[in-house]
């Protein structure tokens, strides 16, 4: 069974710093795609990025970006300049190709000061 | 154009009661599929829907059952409600569906309490 690990519970920085929120998982398998999703407190699941394993490129999405490194199993994601809406629970996801389902690690707080 | 929407927005019921939840994807996608996310953790995907067929199915009780209407839109069902039952439950949609990876995305949830 695939699993998804997020070690930090929780974190907090100051408005326009730099942030790295960690993911591992674990598969036997060779592709699947990665997804990190920013939960605020509205509860609404919003997609941030997404990674296809076959890719070694890093995918960015303006002020987000990804730390892909297939062979430890990490999928780390990182903000850049930092904003007060940026608050939010994060959750790293991963899917298996022709899979029918998410696999969500168990979130990271992110917390935002001005 | 509109996003996933699901109703209610909350729902407060008692033990033993049954209760339907409802979801309509995004235009055009024709797979739904539907998590539960009890306070604190991530979600946990209880099904997926796709062209009316059940084509995923996680480890939840036979009290919970769904499907899924020609317009795409979709039902969860939860029967003789327990305590623990009461969650956020999220629907998502996609293009696809099984067989082929696309992103979901998410409505805006219910919020069940059971008393």
């Amino acid at each position: 069974a695939q699993t998804v690990t997020q070690s930090q519970p929780e974190m907090s920085v100051q408005e326009a710093e730099t942030v790295t929120l960690s993911c591992t998982y674990d598969t036997s398998e060779n592709n699947y795609y990665l997804f990190w999703y920013k939960q605020p407190p509205s509860r609404q699941m919003i997609l941030v990025i997404r990674q296809e394993a076959y890719k070694q490129q890093n995918a960015t999405e303006n002020r987000f970006s990804v730390n892909f490194q297939k062979a430890a199993k990490s999928f780390s994601l990182k903000i850049s300049d930092s904003q007060l809406g940026d608050t939010a629970m994060y959750f790293c996801a991963f899917t298996l190709e022709g899979a029918q389902k998410l696999v969500f690690g168990q979130g990271t707080r992110l917390t935002i000061n001005p | 154009d509109a996003g996933v929407t699901q109703s209610p927005t909350h729902l407060i019921k008692t033990r033993g009661q049954h209760v339907t939840l409802r979801c309509s994807p995004i235009s055009g996608h024709k797979s739904v599929s539907w998590y539960q996310q009890v306070l604190g953790q991530g979600p946990q995907f209880i099904f997926q829907y796709y062209e009316k067929e059940e084509r995923g199915r996680g480890n939840f009780p036979d009290r919970f059952s769904a499907r899924q209407f020609p317009n795409y839109s979709s039902e969860l069902n939860v029967n003789a409600l327990l305590l623990g039952d009461s969650a956020l439950y999220l629907c998502a949609s996609n293009l696809l569906g099984a067989g082929r990876e696309d992103t979901q995305y998410f409505g805006p949830g219910t919020r069940l309490t059971v008393l």
